[in-house]
């Protein structure tokens, strides 16, 4: 079964609209998650690193003020797009992975579709 | 024109005959890679992973194969599946999974019946 979750799945909203999303590891605490986005047809690219109890770690040319990333407990981090524009429409996944022991692979949750009109 | 990057390559396989997926990875320095399968509308599936200690490792009809002096990574699928079809993306990071992965630009198996 699913391991992380993510909501909500699809959202389409009008421009100039803030959107949040979240995403929940379930059953297992992860200090770290992770938000990629991708566009159709293309790979994922990793947006930030969210940090429970910390500053989220942006890539290079991700606005952090454009997309804010809470992780304020051990199950939940957050990302939200502020003033949304079309150009903002993109499938966001976030992962997270089981930390109790080494060498496990990151769990992606189902993706959150972001429509701007 | 075309724009690069907007058509994943596509493998197109017969139902029941075996399946080679590759991925040539970007970092020397990568020591951890992991196979996922990805269906429309949903997020990466964990397939299987490899570590750079390992040239070849077999899961329940995937194998992986590992090249390092050429940076390269397979991923087998035996006896392809309709529901196989999907795309699929090697993932390389540093470490024991606790940073974040760099995906490659994935490919499109597509299963004929």
């Amino acid at each position: 079964g699913a391991v992380v979750s993510q909501h909500p799945s699809w959202v389409i909203c009008k421009s100039g609209t803030s959107v949040k999303i979240e995403c929940r590891s379930l059953d297992f605490q992860a200090t770290t998650m992770f938000w990629y986005r991708q566009f159709p047809k293309q790979s994922l690219m990793l947006m930030a690193t969210s940090n429970e109890g910390s500053k989220a770690t942006y890539e290079q040319g991700v606005e952090k003020d454009k997309f804010l990333i809470n992780h304020a407990s051990l199950t939940l981090s957050t990302l939200t797009v502020t003033s949304a524009h079309p150009e903002d429409s993109s499938f966001y996944i976030c992962s997270a992975r089981i930390e109790r022991t080494n060498n496990q692979p990151q769990h992606f949750g189902d993706g959150t579709r972001l429509s701007i009109l | 024109g075309e724009s690069v990057g907007l058509h994943l390559p596509t493998l197109s396989v017969q139902e029941g005959d075996n399946s080679i997926i590759n991925c040539a990875y970007s970092n020397s320095a990568s020591d951890y890679f992991i196979w996922y399968k990805q269906e429309s509308g949903k997020g990466p599936q964990f397939i299987i992973d490899i570590r750079s200690n390992m040239d070849k490792r077999q899961g329940q009809r995937v194998t992986v194969l590992l090249n390092k002096t050429v940076k390269h990574l397979s991923l087998q699928i035996a006896a392809t599946q309709p529901g196989d079809s999907a795309v699929y993306f090697c993932a390389e990071t540093k470490g024991t999974g606790r940073r974040a992965l760099t995906f490659g630009s994935g490919t499109r198996l597509q299963v004929q019946p």
